[in-house]
């Protein structure tokens, strides 16, 4: 079954630092988004992006965080210099279209990003 | 902006038992998603509906979109049922989910 597949599964950085996480949506899916779980606390969303831009953002997506798609494969999500708060574990998703049937999100196994 | 509320936080049941959790949101929906989180963390999307009922094996998830509420029950509840079920909406026609807090079950023998 296809899959949405994240890397690394667990990343350690400084503060201050630029990381990089990287997914792999499902190939034939068209949407994609990022969201983050704080330990202990809710799934939120950050962003969807859908034809090469951004569709919707949160107020958590400041100018610290960018996203790109930089070939036919990979979404990346950046985190321009990381703060503390920024621990969180990170989660890919991907969905086929908006209309009903075929909005299921996919997850992926996520990214657990630990600022020291 | 939608609130998301789930019942239980927090659920213990016996191998077997017929288990239901509750959703209830604040605004009108597109779309609701079930999903379950295991213990490592992954998500995995059991329902979505946007209205009436469905069915997978011992899982059935409702909705009532007049009430603003959507349950989803395990009938026959295993240890391996044991994770954090979430509730989560679409709105209008908005992408993004919106997440409920989970509820936490732990199916023991």
């Amino acid at each position: 079954e296809p899959e949405v597949t994240q890397t690394p599964s667990h990343q350690v950085t400084q503060m201050g630092q630029e990381v990089i996480l990287r997914c792999v949506p499902i190939s034939n899916h068209l949407y994609f988004y990022w969201y983050r779980q704080i330990l202990g606390q809710k799934v939120e969303f950050l962003v969807s992006f859908y034809n090469n831009e951004i569709s919707e953002k949160s107020e958590i997506f400041d100018d610290q965080f960018s996203v790109e798609r930089p070939d036919g494969s990979n979404f990346t999500l950046k985190i321009r210099s990381t703060k503390l708060e920024d621990s969180a574990m990170y989660f890919c998703a991907s969905s086929e279209a908006l209309r009903l049937a075929k909005n299921i999100q996919y997850f992926g196994a996520g990214t657990r990003l630990s600022v020291l | 902006k939608n609130e998301v509320e789930q019942s239980p936080q927090n659920l213990t049941a016996q191998e077997g038992e017929f288990i239901t959790i509750n959703c209830s949101y604040s605004v009108g929906i597109s779309a609701l998603h079930w999903l379950q989180q295991h213990p490592g963390g992954g998500i995995v999307s059991l329902f979505m509906l946007s209205s009436g009922k469905k069915k997978h094996g011992r899982l059935i998830a409702t909705i009532n979109i007049q009430e603003k509420h959507s349950s989803l029950h395990i009938t026959a509840s295993h240890p391996r049922d044991s994770a954090v079920y979430i509730c989560a909406v679409h709105t209008g026609t908005a992408s993004k989910l919106t997440f409920g807090t989970g509820t936490r079950l732990q199916v023991t023998l």
